[in-house]
């Protein structure tokens, strides 16, 4: 079965330090992978998303994530964390035979103190 | 264009009682998918519809339930309900199934069970 593992619930960093937002996956068919972010009393959003091509995706607001195949993984990462990127991010994952059915992570939690 | 709206944004029931939940697509997209995300479990996949049609049902007992209507407007009801079905429900839409891992979400619902 599909399933999508983010590492730490709550993630804390400086503003303008890098931030790194973990996630593995598991899969027996080849992965779509997103990262939706939400913030207090609202829906989710759509940062980035990889189904095929280039490994390494951007995304808004200046994130990225890498896809690795060989590590199972696809980490959200953003050079300089501004404080209005605190917030939950979600890693989601689907499949090709899964139609709208999307797998979530358990969440993250980013804090940015000034 | 219009995002997905969800109505009413908050909702308080009593026990035993039903509820019926609301959801506009995106206009022109055709996929209306359901989760529920409550703090213990996270977001979980309710069901998901096509032309009037369920595709796809995560594991929720039979008091959820769902339809489309033929404007692709869609509603969820839950009878008989349980303390712990207090969540958030969110609908999100995809333009069709071949895309309905891309999908765009509401704001939600809040639902809370006394």
């Amino acid at each position: 079965a599909q399933s999508v593992t983010q590492l730490g619930s709550h993630v804390s960093v400086s503003e303008g330090a890098l931030v790194l937002l973990r996630c593995n996956y598991s899969s027996s068919v080849p992965p779509y992978l997103f990262w939706y972010v939400q913030y207090p009393n609202q829906g989710l959003q759509l940062l980035l998303k990889y189904t095929t091509g280039a490994t390494l995706v951007k995304g808004i607001n200046g994130f990225e994530a890498e896809f690795k195949k060989s590590e199972t993984s696809f980490h959200l990462t953003k050079p300089s964390a501004h404080m209005s990127d605190a917030a939950e991010y979600f890693c989601v994952g689907t499949s090709y035979n899964q139609g709208g059915k999307l797998i979530f992570g358990q969440g993250t939690e980013l804090s940015v103190k000034p | 264009k219009a995002g997905v709206t969800q109505t009413p944004r908050y909702l308080i029931k009593t026990r035993g009682q039903q509820v019926t939940l609301s959801c506009s697509p995106i206009s022109g997209h055709r996929s209306v998918s359901w989760y529920q995300q409550t703090p213990g479990q996270g977001l979980q996949f309710l069901f998901e519809y096509f032309s009037e049609t369920q595709r796809n049902k995560g594991n929720f007992p039979g008091r959820f339930s769902g339809r489309q209507f033929s404007n692709s407007r869609s509603e969820m009801n839950v009878s008989t309900l349980e303390l712990g079905d207090s969540a958030l429900y969110l609908c999100a839409s995809s333009p069709s199934p071949e895309s309905s891992y891309e999908q765009y979400f509401g704001p939600g619902t809040r639902l809370t069970v006394t």
